[in-house]
Formats: C-alpha cells, sequence, structure tokens
C-alpha cells in the first residue's frame, strides 16, 4: 500500500470548490505531518502551493492565491488542499508530499478537471 | 529569483551511469538558504524525491536510490549534479533540478528527458 494515496482525477465546475485528498497509509498518523501540496500544469514543473500542519502551524507560498487552503480530516487519516471559486486556470496535477521513514514522499497526483 | 537549467545526455545505455548537470543563476550554490535537490517524474507518473545537497557540501539521499546516487556541488561553475549508476529502463525519467528550503521545493528547472535504453 502506497504511504500517501490520492484520487486519479476529480471533475469540478467553475466557481466551485473542490477538496483534494491525501490519505496516509493506516499506521501513519496524519496528526503527526506536515503536509506539502503541490500543482503542476502540463509541460511544466511543479509548483509549491503550501504546507498544513495545524491552523498554527501553516504556510501559503508567496504568490499563491488565498482561494488554496490546507487542511486535515483526521477521522479520514487524510489531508485536503481546498480551492474555492475554481477557475480554469486551476486545471492542472497537485501532489501531497511528506517527510517520511528519512525520505521526501509524494502522492500518485490528482488531475482536476475544471469544466 | 532563482533560476535553474538541467543538461546531460538525453540517452543512457542500461548498466552505464547517467550524469546531469544544474546550472544556476540568480543565486550563490554557496548560499546557506537553499537545499540543491533533483526530483524525476516517470513518464505519465508521479513524483520521486532523489536527494539534496547543501553549500557545505552535505547530502541527503532517499534511501530507495542511495546505493546508486551521488549529488555534488561545483562552485567554481555555480553548478550541482547527479551521478546515478547502473541505470536500467525503470530509470527513465524526466529529471527536474529544484531548490529551496529542506522541505518546500520553490524554484524549478524545466526538466530533461533521460531515456535509458540500448
Amino acid at each position: 500500500q502506497a504511504v500517501l494515496t490520492q484520487p486519479s482525477s476529480l471533475s469540478v465546475s467553475p466557481g466551485a470548490s473542490a477538496s483534494l485528498t491525501c490519505t496516509l497509509r493506516s499506521g501513519i498518523n496524519v496528526d503527526t505531518y506536515r503536509i506539502y501540496w503541490y500543482q503542476q500544469k502540463p509541460g511544466s514543473p511543479p509548483q509549491y502551493l503550501l504546507r498544513y500542519k495545524s491552523d498554527s502551524d501553516k504556510q501559503r507560498a508567496s504568490g499563491v492565491p488565498s482561494r488554496f487552503s490546507g487542511s486535515k480530516d483526521a477521522s479520514a487519516n487524510a489531508g485536503i488542499l481546498f480551492i474555492s471559486g475554481l477557475q480554469s486556470e486551476d486545471e492542472s496535477d497537485y501532489y501531497c508530499m511528506i517527510w517520511h521513514n528519512s525520505a521526501w514522499v509524494f502522492g500518485g497526483g490528482t488531475k482536476l478537471t475544471v469544466l | 529569483q532563482v533560476q535553474l537549467q538541467e543538461s546531460g545526455p538525453g540517452l543512457v545505455k542500461p548498466s552505464q551511469t547517467l550524469s546531469l548537470t544544474c546550472t544556476v543563476s540568480g543565486a550563490s550554490i554557496n548560499s546557506d538558504a537553499y537545499y540543491w535537490t533533483w526530483i524525476r517524474q516517470h513518464p505519465g507518473k508521479g513524483l520521486e524525491w532523489i536527494g539534496y545537497t547543501y553549500y557545505s557540501g552535505g547530502t541527503y539521499y532517499n534511501p530507495s536510490l542511495k546505493s546508486r546516487v551521488t549529488i555534488s556541488i561545483d562552485t567554481s561553475k555555480n553548478q550541482f549534479s547527479l551521478k546515478l549508476i547502473s541505470v536500467t529502463a525503470a530509470d527513465t525519467a524526466v529529471y527536474y533540478c529544484a531548490s529551496g528550503t529542506v522541505a518546500t521545493f520553490d524554484f524549478w528547472g524545466q526538466g530533461t528527458l533521460v531515456t535509458v535504453s540500448s
């Protein structure tokens, strides 16, 4: 079982909101991790968006709109990237990342389609 | 603004060594503000962190690749490099160099596709 599991795809209408989940493998407690999120547009390298551990330990990268935010769902053992007011430019692949067992580990990514 | 550019062969034969260089502009490779990182992305798939180095020359590698990887700094050229030995087709990927803090990869090169094939 992968360390981080993300849905492979998600389709949302323009103007709506999207919650992208990043589920940690059973036995890895989401409460103890900072979760980092990256956005990758086709043909481009990823871009760092934000990190979230708790409401007192979070950071959005410079220039990232406040429409992007992080949270956690402890009951699901998951990190969440929330995007409000979806725009066509938000159509991208989104990757979560944690530091686990002495390595940075990425999730498999979610392809977000805005249509 | 830090800018990064990967360079190196696009085709490597199986069992040989993959060697890539990342040229840095807009920052000194000697800066203690940055970690210098290599990440790869297999075709159509997700990201894999390879490892990083920093100004002192110290390194940290992904345990899954540690036995085959070397990352080093060339301060005279403001570059850092990646060597991956004993490559197989599974090492075919787009290789990115990146920089930032230990946890946030703030600046990225455009990536270079390396194909392992005879």
